[in-house]
């Protein structure tokens, strides 16, 4: 699977909106790109998958470019509980696949 | 999505001695997942857990050290054997939920955080 490659760490004011971005380089044309969220002291919360363009939900949107190297995950209007780990990983297009996570991003929401 | 209940939440063991975790899911699932996360670190697998087969170890984790049981599709243990204390960390299952599709993702226990002194 593709190794993913995010910023280690990242700081936002309550408010506005954080865009992480994750590279990708290596991606198979059967692999999604999905994000999860982890609080201290709580597992990986999936937050969202893509395969290219543009997903939105209630939580995030996800931009997958044309060329799916690189992936860049939305959040609104962050609020001191978006405080967390995220994670980009690559998976295959099929089920029970294992996830390989990287080293995520340590997103700090400042009041 | 499924709902995982993972025991103990927490533990503080002697090293030497040996922990067995426990993950129950409140539906049937192939395969569950146990991961490693170390203080500050991400997540590693551990190992895949298929019900009805010997579990499938990632490289530098082995079946003396991790066995894992699966009895049946909605529970799986994991033992932590002869621990020392290298070996404090979270541990997590993990799973798909079936007929979820690829637009849930998969569900993750809260966790058992070990000490080992």
């Amino acid at each position: 699977l593709a190794k993913t490659t995010q910023p280690i760490s990242m700081d936002s004011y309550e408010g506005q909106e954080v865009n992480i971005t994750c590279s990708h380089n290596n991606i198979a044309t059967n692999d999604y790109i999905t994000w999860y969220q982890q609080f201290p002291s709580q597992g990986p919360r999936f937050i969202i998958q893509g395969y290219k363009t543009k997903v939105t939900n209630e939580v995030a949107s996800l931009f997958i470019p044309a060329d799916r190297k690189s992936s860049t995950l939305s959040l609104p209007r962050v609020s001191l509980s978006d405080t967390a780990v995220y994670y980009c990983l690559v998976r295959r297009d099929f089920g029970n696949e294992k996830l390989t996570f990287g080293t995520g991003t340590r997103l700090t929401i400042i009041p | 999505s499924a709902v995982i209940s993972q025991k103990p939440s927490r533990d503080i063991c002697q090293r030497g001695t040996s922990l067995t975790i426990q993950c129950q899911v409140d539906s049937q699932v192939t395969m569950m997942f146990w991961y490693r996360q170390q203080p500050g670190q991400s997540l590693t697998l551990i190992a895949t857990a298929n019900q009805g087969s010997e579990a499938t170890y990632e490289s530098g984790f082995v079946i003396d050290k991790f066995p894992i049981s699966r009895p049946n599709l909605t529970f799986s243990t994991l033992t932590v054997s002869n621990m020392s204390p290298e070996d404090s960390s979270i541990y997590l299952c993990s799973v798909e939920a079936p007929g979820q599709g690829y637009d849930y993702g998969y569900t993750f226990g809260s966790g058992t955080r070990l000490t080992v002194v």
